[in-house]
């Protein structure tokens, strides 16, 4: 199994620009989830699906911030405009309604925004 | 909000040491509490976890301790080792929504050699 991938494993873009974050979860997890880990903030969850549906976004810090699962072997997370304080690592992870509690994460992706 | 509160912040521990990590908790409703480990440029990753229904659990060298009275629970780690170094994060949730999982900050151990 080749776990969660994400992409890409760094990206340094300008702010003001549109950024995507690229996630596949493990086959077969029904769940997936996006955080974001800072030093201030710690890891914070951002939203998660179940079965391609978004079932809590709260944690979505503002509407530049727009997360999609078009199916389920792929999760976009875009932030249009990016600014500095965007970055951060930005982690996906995904999980089994058989096995709900273990969430499996990936290498995450490393956003610097100047 | 940190529902989690975890200390201490970083931690250095000399190789056969006992690394301790602490925890305490607000909400009563969490029923579930896991710890990850997470290597430097890799993603968090399991290592143990223990429902309230217990005191302990071990396995291995990590065993967690779990005080519900007190809404507190720790990491243990006996006969550390430089590969234990790693940032260790405590979280919890609760059954009825059990993947809206809260971290704690995270504790970095460097266990020296």
């Amino acid at each position: 199994d080749a776990g969660v991938i994400q992409s890409p494993r760094h990206e340094v873009t300008e702010m003001g620009q549109e950024v995507t974050l690229r996630c596949k979860p493990i086959s077969g997890h029904d769940y997936l989830f996006w955080y974001r880990q800072t030093m201030m903030r710690g890891l914070e969850l951002l939203i998660y699906f179940n079965n391609n549906v978004p079932i809590d976004d709260s944690g979505m810090p503002e509407d530049r911030f727009s997360a999609k699962m078009p199916n389920a072997s792929f999760s976009t997370l875009k932030i249009q405009p990016s600014e500095p304080r965007d970055s951060a690592v930005y982690f996906c992870a995904s999980s089994s309604s058989t096995l709900p509690n273990t969430q499996y994460f990936g290498p995450g992706t490393r956003l610097t925004v100047l | 909000q940190q529902q989690v509160k975890q200390s201490p912040q970083s931690l250095i521990v000399q190789k056969g040491g006992i690394s301790i990590i602490n925890c305490a908790y607000e909400n009563t409703a969490f029923d579930y509490f896991p710890w990850y480990q997470q290597f430097p440029g890799k993603g968090p990753a399991l290592l143990i976890a223990i429902r309230p229904d217990v005191s302990e659990k071990k396995e291995g060298r990590f065993t967690i301790s779990f005080n519900k009275s007190a809404k507190q629970f720790s990491l243990h780690i006996m006969d550390s080792q430089p590969g234990d170094s790693a940032t260790y994060f405590c979280a919890a949730a609760t059954v009825y929504n059990n993947n809206d999982m809260r971290f704690g900050a995270g504790t970095r151990l460097t266990v020296k050699p």
